[in-house]
């Protein structure tokens, strides 16, 4: 199979900083999303690693590790708003449907 | 705007009555797809669209039909909808496979 694991769920606070992290089996990787989705609402982009580092976009930032079969999100100062879902998705070579994880949802406390 | 558009948002239908959601982009993108949310499970794949006319069958495909005559429109229809079909469904479209998704805003089916 080709499991994504992420955590269920997270609280942080306000202004904070917090990792959520992705694992996932590197046989045939060929790319990993991050998305954002509110409750009720659609995925939204937010990031895509095909090779090993850092991407950094604003307040969100998403490392790979292609050989650990790592990835994480960085979301930092943390704003209410930032309550939501968080969704790992993986494109596998020979494979048309990404692999989605189930989500983090992260609660972000005043 | 870019945008993808899904309709109904919110279905009740019962067992066995034939349904059709809609889902149209406005981006020109070749890849459609259709994915089913379930608590625990994830999105999941029930379609892919390559271009118009060319379909395949994602990871979860039983008792849903697509079609793409055109390439803005790929409805999903479900021929005889039952209670195991509730779910939270997205259309999506990119212009390539590593792409970004763009996801509608979501149609929430129950059958009964």
């Amino acid at each position: 199979g080709q499991n994504i694991d992420q955590p269920t769920e997270m609280t942080a606070t306000e202004g904070a900083i917090v990792q959520i992290n992705c694992t996932y089996q590197t046989s045939g990787f060929n790319g990993l999303f991050w998305y954002q989705q509110h409750a009720g609402e659609a995925p939204t982009f937010l990031s895509y690693n095909v090779l090993d580092g850092l991407e950094e976009k604003g307040r969100f930032s998403s490392f790979l590790s292609r050989s650990k079969g790592y990835s994480y999100l960085l979301l930092k100062e943390l704003q209410m708003k930032d309550s939501a879902s968080y969704l790992c998705a993986v494109r596998y070579t020979g494979r048309r449907a990404l692999t989605f994880g189930s989500g983090t949802r992260l609660q972000v406390q005043p | 705007e870019a945008q993808v558009t899904q309709n109904p948002r919110y279905l009740i239908t019962v067992t066995g009555k034939k349904l059709t959601v809609t889902c149209s982009q406005n981006m020109n993108h070749e890849y459609m797809s259709w994915y089913r949310q379930d608590p625990g499970l994830g999105l999941r794949q029930i379609y892919y669209s390559m271009n118009v006319e060319v379909t395949d069958k994602g990871d979860v495909p039983e008792g849903y039909k697509v079609s793409r005559k055109e390439k803005r429109n790929f409805p999903l229809i479900l021929e005889s909808p039952s209670p195991n079909q509730t779910s939270l469904y997205f259309c999506a479209s990119t212009s390539g496979p590593g792409t970004e998704a763009f996801f509608g805003q979501g149609t929430r089916l129950t059958v009964v």
